[in-house]
């Protein structure tokens, strides 16, 4: 099975301040990845596909980077609604594998 | 509009079984490969299993392959969990999603809102 490993578990940041989450691949996934935002009490929604690819509806301030085993996800001058919790996930093989989280708290 | 709806959640002793039901509207359920994921309380998300639209393929995450069988009826766009010998390790909200491919990629497009197992005696 592929291991998603992400970091940081956590991270405070402030509004309009930018942060960075990263997600390592156990094995080779080329850029198989998606990231989801989860807030509390509701279901994800995705956010990237393919690494880098926005989905509809998102707001250009997100962005996602990587191939192979490292990928980054990237939220420039962070909004209130954007304090959230964000997995990423890969689509490469079965069993697909999320990433452990990441809680992204207003400081 | 798309609408998954999740139901069968409860509490249910340890050993014993409890199906769940996704029933899918604003779409043509039978040309989407569907999928089960899970978040046990305070934690991450784990994914479950996957069907194929046609229900001919299935494949199992390793924590619940041989205990929880994944089916459909696409007559009546349901999606259906069957989970036997549970577990305190199976309690979760449980989260039916709808599979799209985009440039190749699958993706989780829409989502339920989840229905709860606890395992409790």
């Amino acid at each position: 099975d592929i291991q998603m490993t992400q970091s940081p578990s956590s991270v405070s940041a402030s509004v309009g301040d930018s942060v960075t989450i990263t997600c390592r691949a156990s094995h080779e996934i080329s850029s198989w990845v998606a990231w989801y935002q989860q807030k509390p009490g509701r279901a994800p929604k995705l956010l990237i596909y393919v690494a880098s690819s926005l989905h509809s509806g998102v707001p250009s301030r997100f962005s996602g980077s990587g191939s192979g085993t490292d990928f980054t996800l990237t939220i420039n001058s962070l909004q209130p609604e954007d304090f959230a919790t964000y997995y990423c996930q890969q689509a490469n093989s079965f069993p697909y594998t999320f990433g452990q989280g990441t809680k992204l708290e207003i400081k | 509009q798309v609408q998954l709806v999740e139901s069968g959640g409860g509490v249910v002793q340890p050993g014993r079984s409890l199906r769940l039901a996704c029933v899918a509207s604003g779409f043509t359920f039978s040309d989407y490969v569907m999928h089960w994921v899970r978040q046990a309380p305070g934690k991450g998300l784990e994914w479950v299993a996957v069907i194929w639209d046609d229900g001919s393929g299935k494949y199992y995450g390793d924590s619940v392959r041989g205990r929880f069988t994944i089916s459909r009826d696409n007559s009546k766009n349901t999606l259906y969990l069957h989970m036997n010998s549970l577990g305190g390790e199976d309690a979760a909200v449980y989260y039916c999603a709808r599979e799209t491919t985009v440039q190749s990629q699958s993706i989780f497009d829409f989502w339920g809102r989840g229905t709860l197992v606890t395992v409790s005696s």
